[in-house]
């Protein structure tokens, strides 16, 4: 059984710029969250793909969207990066929505820090 | 709404002694709570998680948190620290709500 896989592991862009993180979820796992880690921080709730489609976002603005293919990989994509993305982006897969009651276990992948200068 | 406190930012203790890392919630409805570890350069790993059964939680590696419910508190303890504990331990409540983290060190 694989694990969850992230992509790259290390980024740098300018103020600006777009950048596009990749994710393969756990085999058999239908649900993708991002979370954003800034350093000395706990992670925070980005968004949600449930089959596709995007179910639960936090208070991220528009410019952070994202994509789940149809083998449940996923995409997250940051426009017009500012210096406060500066962070360790964090993927987790699950079977079946984590988010309130609807508990399940997530595995996480090992991040990809970006850094924007 | 939801929040969690983590007490201390920064925990050192010696090995073979007692862990505990504090941890208080806040929320509007019956909570769950979870326990997560994150070692350098590795994903955060699920410890233990507590969701309205036995309010004493056993997790991995001789991890256990207590669920007191008029303390609104879930903290995280183990009666032997190990080296290979130090690492960064999350407390979660929800909808996936992280508090800011409490770095463990374990000192020889």
């Amino acid at each position: 059984e694989t694990g969850v896989t992230q992509s790259p592991t290390h980024l740098i862009k300018t103020r600006g710029q777009q950048v596009t993180l990749r994710c393969s979820s756990q085999s058999g796992h239908n649900t993708v969250s991002w979370y954003q880690q800034a350093l000395g921080q706990g992670p925070q709730f980005i968004f949600q793909y449930y089959r596709e489609e995007e179910n639960g976002r936090g208070n991220f603005p528009p410019r952070f969207s994202g994509l789940q293919f149809p083998n449940y990989s996923s995409e997250l994509n940051v426009n017009a990066l500012e210096l406060d993305d500066s962070a360790l982006y964090l993927c987790a897969s699950s079977l079946g929505l984590v988010l309130q009651s609807s508990y399940n276990e997530q595995f996480f992948g090992p991040g990809t820090r970006l850094t924007v200068l | 709404a939801q929040s969690v406190t983590q007490l201390d930012s920064h925990v050192s203790v010696s090995e073979g002694t007692p862990v505990l890392l504090r941890c208080n919630y806040s929320s509007s409805y019956s909570p769950s709570l979870f326990w997560y570890v994150q070692h350098p350069n590795k994903g955060l790993q699920l410890l233990l998680k507590y969701t309205s059964a036995a309010t004493l939680v056993k997790g991995i590696n001789g991890f256990e948190a207590e669920f007191k419910k008029s303390e609104t508190s879930f903290h995280l303890t183990k009666p032997s620290a190990h080296m290979s504990d130090a690492a960064e331990y999350f407390c979660v409540v929800n909808d996936m709500r992280f508090g800011a983290g409490t770095r463990l060190t374990v000192k020889p």
